[in-house]
């Protein structure tokens, strides 16, 4: 089956500065991975997410790449606020299957 | 996004009992749902894939006869913990995947800290 890394596993920035977080998947049949935002005690909230197809997508300060033969995808936050703080899941799945998360990243920023 | 709602949110129950947790798709209509369980400080652990109309798929480790799960329309699905024991102590969330968009996008529910004394 699938087994999805992700590193770091704590990330401390100051604020303004970028985080970056990254995964890599081992099934290259693997076409979508989304990212989830988890704060303390709730739910894991969708924050952005790409398909196989593409190799990078922008949503304001976030943004994730993508890259297929290697096989890795990342996290991008740039201009980062305390709001930001939170535990980071990635997650890599084949349309209609499973997800496959990663151990997730505790990101702390620091203002 | 889409919403879905999970009930309760927390409960208390005494070891022996039996808990059911309801997870609701609130605006759409999701042919799967899973449910996971998650401990302090880690990730995800899928439990079972509950596919509407049909029997749960449980992961390896995961006793189907403890945690029985019951798909029975396209918004609701119930996990009930069977004889509940201290050691089943956790949080556990259940997600929809939303059909539209290709049925990629996975939306979670807010969580149900269950607690066995």
């Amino acid at each position: 089956g699938e087994n999805v890394e992700q590193h770091p596993s704590t990330l401390s920035v100051q604020e303004g500065d970028s985080a970056v977080i990254k995964c890599t998947y081992s099934d290259s049949a693997s076409n979508y991975f989304p990212w989830y935002k988890q704060e303390l005690g709730k739910r894991p909230q969708l924050i952005i997410d790409i398909r196989s197809n593409v190799g990078e997508k922008k949503d304001q300060r976030i943004a994730v790449t993508l890259n297929k033969t290697a096989k890795h995808f990342s996290l991008h936050i740039t201009e980062t606020q305390p709001e930001d703080s939170a535990v980071y899941f990635c997650a890599a799945s084949t349309t209609g299957n499973q997800f496959y998360f990663g151990t997730g990243t505790s990101l702390t920023v620091i203002p | 996004g889409a919403v879905v709602s999970q009930h309760p949110s927390w409960v208390i129950c005494k070891s022996g009992t039996s808990v059911k947790i309801e997870c609701r798709s609130l605006d759409f209509q999701a042919t799967t749902m899973f449910w996971y369980r998650q401990f302090p400080k880690q990730s995800l652990m899928l439990m079972a894939t509950s596919n509407e109309g049909s029997k749960a798929t449980y992961e390896q480790g995961v006793e189907k006869d403890k945690f029985l799960i019951n798909h029975a329309s396209l918004t609701l699905s119930t996990l009930t913990v069977t004889s509940a024991h201290p050691e089943d102590s956790s949080f556990y969330i259940c997600s929809a995947r939303d059909p539209g968009g290709e049925g990629l996008r996975e939306y979670f529910g807010p969580g149900t800290r269950l607690t066995v004394t």
